[in-house]
């Protein structure tokens, strides 16, 4: 069982749609963080989010950590091609350990 | 600054055998992690370190030793080789909550 729960799994989309990736747990975190991996390499830091409630924008991609801190979501506004990757979602407890979700699989079409 | 290094970049072991997974990184971070990605399962966190002669156990750390003797260097080993090890790790460093991947490393144990 993942202490992260990301949804969906898979997601197939047109170009210029928009879509919205969930991370969930019953664990509090003291930070979240938003990875997007691409085949053959490791995954890359999109954004942290650190306090509940907080929103961020990373050009057509907005973040939002729960009021709880305990849930994320991100999502895209009119998405492209170039979004096409493996998102993943990581959690860091109070210890410093770090737990990640299995990750959403998006693939954009032309 | 070459980030976060990683060797080899493929290995094959048969069982039984042991390895050590090589991690390095210039960018004199004191948190270093190692992680193994599976299919559908995302990143699991093996071992970690806070600092040079501190390390600590992570989700799945059955199998492997690490070491921590510089605040450069993160060796993996594997005592044993099983055919469930049979992964993709990535070490990683971090400071003040923005973590760094190497490129990983793709091992097969048959």
């Amino acid at each position: 069982t993942q202490l992260l729960e990301q949804s969906p799994q898979f997601l197939s989309i047109q170009e210029g749609e928009n879509l919205t990736v969930y991370c969930n747990s019953s664990s509090v975190f003291s930070s979240l963080q938003w990875y997007r991996q691409e085949p053959g390499e490791g995954p890359v830091l999109l954004v942290t989010v650190v306090t509940g409630g907080e929103v961020k924008k990373l050009k057509r991609l907005t973040f939002q950590f729960g009021d709880a801190r305990k849930d994320s979501s991100l999502h895209i506004t009119a998405a492209q091609p170039g979004d096409t990757g493996l998102y993943l979602c990581a959690g860091e407890g109070y210890n410093n350990d770090m737990r990640f979700g299995a990750g959403t699989r998006l693939t954009v079409k032309p | 600054n070459a980030g976060v290094t990683q060797t080899p970049k493929f290995q094959v072991l048969k069982t039984g055998q042991s390895m050590t997974l090589q991690c390095a990184q210039d960018m004199n971070h004191e948190y270093m992690s190692w992680y193994r990605q599976d299919p559908g399962m995302g990143l699991r966190l093996i071992h970690y370190s806070v600092g040079a002669g501190i390390t600590d156990q992570g989700e799945v750390p059955n199998g492997y030793n690490v070491s921590r003797s510089t605040t450069e260097d993160f060796p993996l080993r594997l005592l044993s080789a099983a055919p469930s090890q049979t992964s993709v790790y990535f070490c990683a460093s971090r400071r003040q909550g923005t973590q760094y991947f190497g490129p990983g490393t793709r091992l097969t144990v048959l």
